[in-house]
């Protein structure tokens, strides 16, 4: 079976500061990519998703990620942080099928 | 936009209840999905159906059981709560079968509490 590994569970930076959160999975056919963002008070929502194409994909608010298909990563990027970026990011991956294993989550917090 | 909603936003129950939780979504999903969400332990599935009346087990489908009658309701069940059912329930739909963009909509959750 499929597992998904966010290796962040808690992070805390200042505005400005940079953001990389890590993503691996264990599969090693084709996959379907996902984050998704849970704001506080929010519902889950989507940020990007990778299918094919280029492995480098631009999703809402600023945030990217790459597909390191030889390292089974799928790491989120943002170059300066928000304080409105504070909350809960969850990696997701389906593997040719309709149910996606989830990654524990990572909680980041920016201070203003 | 595909809007999935959930029957309550907190339900406080007591211990050996029956407990229904509802989720309806509005654009004619083939899936839906029951997910508990825990700190630290991410989203948990707990039941998916794939079409009305089809069901299949999740990763933790003990104590729950499942119904759904139309497409666009799916229910989650708790036979006879317990505490360790406190949790925060999400709920959400997708599209079969389309591959990538098997994007998943969620509801806004209900956080149960079971006493």
């Amino acid at each position: 079976a499929q597992s998904v590994s966010q290796h962040n569970h808690h992070v805390i930076l200042s505005e400005a500061a940079s953001l990389e959160l890590g993503c691996n999975y264990s599969y090693g056919g084709t996959v379907n990519l996902f984050w998704y963002v849970q704001y506080p008070g929010q519902h889950l929502q989507l940020l990007l998703k990778y299918f094919s194409g280029d492995p480098l994909v631009k999703g809402i608010k600023g945030f990217e990620a790459e597909f390191i298909k030889s390292k089974f990563s799928f790491n989120l990027r943002k170059p300066s942080v928000q304080w409105s970026d504070t909350a809960e990011y969850f990696c997701a991956v389906n593997v040719g099928s309709y149910i996606p294993t989830f990654g524990r989550g990572t909680s980041l917090i920016v201070h203003p | 936009d595909v809007k999935v909603t959930q029957s309550s936003r907190y339900l406080v129950k007591r211990t050996g209840e029956k407990v229904f939780l509802e989720c309806v979504q509005d654009m004619d999903h083939e899936n839906m999905f029951w997910y508990r969400q825990d700190p630290g332990l991410g989203l948990r599935l707990i039941y998916f159906s794939y079409d009305v009346k089809m069901k299949e087990k999740g990763d933790i489908p003990e104590g729950y059981s499942v119904s759904r009658e139309k497409k666009e309701r799916f229910s989650l069940i708790l036979e006879s709560a317990s505490t360790n059912q406190t949790s925060m329930y999400l709920c959400a739909s997708s599209l079969r079968g389309q591959g990538a963009t098997d994007t998943q909509y969620f509801g806004p959750g209900t956080r149960l509490t079971v006493l």
